[in-house]
């Protein structure tokens, strides 16, 4: 149980561009959902906090008009990077968890490679 | 703000113990967590203590003080598989949220 899903797993577009993740919880409802940002050999970065039907809660120096993020749904909570950069580029990562419960679980990752 | 610090890096033999240690500074604790995170991977949990005292699972152990900000994730008969980064995070009471050291990359060597 508690699995987590992330789609695509890798993704490569042109500066300019916008491109959407999702993070799925399959087997579970998840009451908040975590989106994180990892360069390489750094540790995870919270970006934002995301609880269903409400707006996202952004960290200090998270832009929240160029990381869109919507939570629709107990298992569905997208990430749009609008207008992206070669310096938005890194492993994009989400977590979901449950009110109460004992952690996050987390998806697979994202690599996004803008060009 | 949350100061969560351990060990860059740390490098033991096949079959030995290692002891990797994570002491922490944060506005509330509601439980530490440890995951292990293979390079190009998302982090998988490993074990999680909210209560001062050792956990054992398996091959890995974890021990938490909280009265001295510490804890520490003890791997026993380590396996060249066992090569990963180790990330020790701090979940706060208010808001959920997880906060991460900035992770012990342990080499297992033949």
């Amino acid at each position: 149980g508690a699995v987590v899903s992330q789609h695509p797993s890798w993704v490569i577009c042109k500066s300019g561009t916008s491109v959407k993740i999702e993070c799925r919880s399959l087997d579970f409802q998840a009451t908040t959902m975590f989106w994180y940002r990892q360069f390489p050999k750094q540790s995870l970065m919270l970006m934002a906090t995301s609880n269903e039907g409400s707006k996202a809660t952004y960290e200090q120096g998270v832009e929240k008009d160029k990381f869109l993020i919507n939570h629709a749904s107990l298992t569905l909570s997208t990430l749009t990077v609008t207008s992206a950069h070669p310096e938005d580029s890194s492993f994009y990562i989400c977590s979901a968890s449950t009110r109460g419960g004992t952690g996050q679980y987390f998806g697979p990752g994202t690599r996004l490679t803008v060009t | 703000g949350q100061n969560i610090d351990q060990p860059t890096e740390m490098t033991a033999t096949e079959g030995a113990i290692v002891q990797i240690n994570c002491t922490y500074q944060t506005s509330g604790f509601n439980g530490l967590f440890w995951y292990q995170q293979h390079a190009g991977e998302a982090p998988t949990f490993l074990s999680y203590n909210v209560l001062d005292g050792l956990e054992e699972k398996g091959r890995f152990s974890s021990f938490l003080s909280r009265s001295k900000g510490y804890s520490y994730l003890l791997l026993k008969e380590l396996q060249m598989k066992d090569s990963a980064s180790y990330l020790c995070a701090v979940r706060t009471p208010a808001d959920y949220k997880l906060s991460f050291g900035a992770g012990t990359t342990v080499t297992v060597r033949a």
